[in-house]
């Protein structure tokens, strides 16, 4: 079945730091690639989507690149505030399946000041 | 921006009560959804709806019913509540010209002792 991985589970860093938070998926066909935040006691809130490959999605200065080749969609900052402190999820949906969202773990980020 | 509200907020039950999950959206979305959110799990589906009277099973949806009574309503049920049900469970609704970007309520807590 449709699956994504999110290998940290925490990620800390300072103000300034680059921030990369990896994300795997593993689905048939071209799924669309979605990253999610979750703010302490919100619900999460959509941040971008990538529906090709090689296309690059962004929003409040973070980014992703979809690559089929490695089916990665891996979300990066360059320099991250203290304000970015959350919950990361990556998602995905096959084209059939509008609406069928399947998140990773999710990824905690603390930016210390 | 859509505006999906939960109720209540927080819950405690025993194991066999009898529980209803209420929420409500505001932006005359088509599509709504109850999520489930567990430390290592992510975000996992439950149920789902197309619209009034409409419900579709979602990845996880035993020992959970789900109706759609308006557009704006979407309530989830558990009949016998056991301690694997607690969890924090979300509601989201999107457009049906966007089903993959969801606005997600703030939650219900639910705890089964």
């Amino acid at each position: 079945g449709d699956s994504v991985t999110q290998t940290e589970g925490q990620v800390a860093l300072s103000e300034e730091d680059f921030l990369t938070i990896h994300c795997n998926y593993s689905a048939s066909g071209y799924p669309a690639l979605f990253w999610y935040v979750q703010y302490p006691g919100e619900g999460p809130q959509f941040l971008f989507r990538a529906s090709r490959d090689k296309e690059k999605g962004s929003s409040r200065g973070f980014e992703a690149t979809y690559d089929k080749g490695t089916t990665s969609f891996h979300l990066r900052k360059a320099s991250v505030q203290e304000s970015d402190s959350a919950v990361y999820y990556c998602a995905l949906v096959r084209g059939s399946a509008l609406g069928r969202l399947h998140f990773g773990a999710g990824t905690q980020l603390i930016v210390i000041p | 921006e859509a505006a999906v509200t939960q109720s209540p907020r927080n819950k405690v039950t025993v194991t066999g009560g009898n529980v209803t999950l209420s929420c409500r959206q505001t932006n005359s979305h088509n599509y709504m959804y109850w999520y489930r959110q567990d430390t290592g799990h992510g975000l996992r589906l439950i149920h789902y709806s197309y619209g009034a009277g409409n419900l579709q099973i979602g990845d996880v949806p035993d020992g959970y019913k789900a109706t759609r009574t308006t557009q704006e309503d979407f309530f989830l049920l558990l009949e016998l509540a056991s301690p694997s049900q607690t969890s924090l469970y979300f509601c989201a609704s999107s457009d049906a010209g966007d089903q993959d970007t969801q606005y997600f309520g703030p939650g219900t807590r639910l705890l089964v002792l």
